[in-house]
């Protein structure tokens, strides 16, 4: 079955600086990868995803890369803001309508903005 | 803004007890979900819905788990007995079609001792 790495597991980064989240997956098959973000005491929320016909996606200060034949996606926070801080987690999906399809998540990264 | 409702949010309960939990989807959302996530892990899905009928439930324990979703809307996840390796956050999510965006509640945080 499908496998999600993620790392780091923690990001402390300067507010206003950029921050960068790295994932890789296991089987070719899979198709879409999204990324969500879980603030404390809340269930996650997706933020951005991606197609694997596509290889990079951006919405304001948010973008996400996907590099399929090393299997591995980005997600890129620029202009980092304190609202940003929260844990983020990558995932990744097969096509179609059975378990092939079910979305596996990354182990997560907690990302804290120093003012 | 419709919501995944999720009940309780806080659980504790001693091991060997049953406990269950509460979903209702936001309406229209063919596909339900439960996930359990250990405390600093990613969500692990247990059981997946299309409308009734379960689509994957391989990583669920089912000799003590349990998940039905009757009349094709709300949900409940049954665990018994409980162990203390069961203590985690209990997440529902549904969405409109299979593979897109997920929609999750706040959980239910259950503590066993």
């Amino acid at each position: 079955g499908e496998n999600v790495e993620q790392h780091p597991s923690t990001l402390s980064v300067q507010e206003g600086d950029s921050a960068v989240i790295k994932c890789t997956y296991s089987d070719s098959a899979s198709n879409y990868f999204p990324w969500y973000k879980q603030e404390l005491g809340k269930g996650p929320q997706l933020i951005i995803d991606i197609r694997s016909n596509v290889g990079e996606k951006k919405d304001q200060r948010i973008a996400v890369t996907l590099n399929k034949t090393a299997k591995h996606f980005s997600l890129h926070i620029t202009e980092t803001q304190p609202e940003d801080s929260a844990v983020y987690f990558c995932a990744a999906s097969g096509p179609g309508y059975s378990s092939a399809s079910k979305i596996i998540f990354g182990s997560g990264t907690r990302l804290s903005i120093r003012p | 803004e419709a919501e995944v409702a999720q009940s309780p949010r806080y659980k504790i309960t001693e091991k060997s007890q049953a406990v269950a939990f509460w979903c209702d989807p936001i309406s229209g959302h063919a596909t339900l979900y439960w996930y359990r996530q250990i405390l600093g892990q990613g969500p692990e899905l247990l059981v997946q819905f299309q409308d009734e009928s379960v689509v994957d439930d391989s990583q669920l324990p089912k000799d003590r788990f349990s998940a039905e979703r009757l009349k094709g809307v709300d949900s409940t996840l049954k665990i018994q007995p409980a162990e203390l390796g069961d203590s985690a956050m209990y997440l529902c999510a549904s969405s409109l079609v299979v593979e897109r965006e997920l929609f999750f509640g706040e959980g239910s945080r259950l503590t066993v001792l």
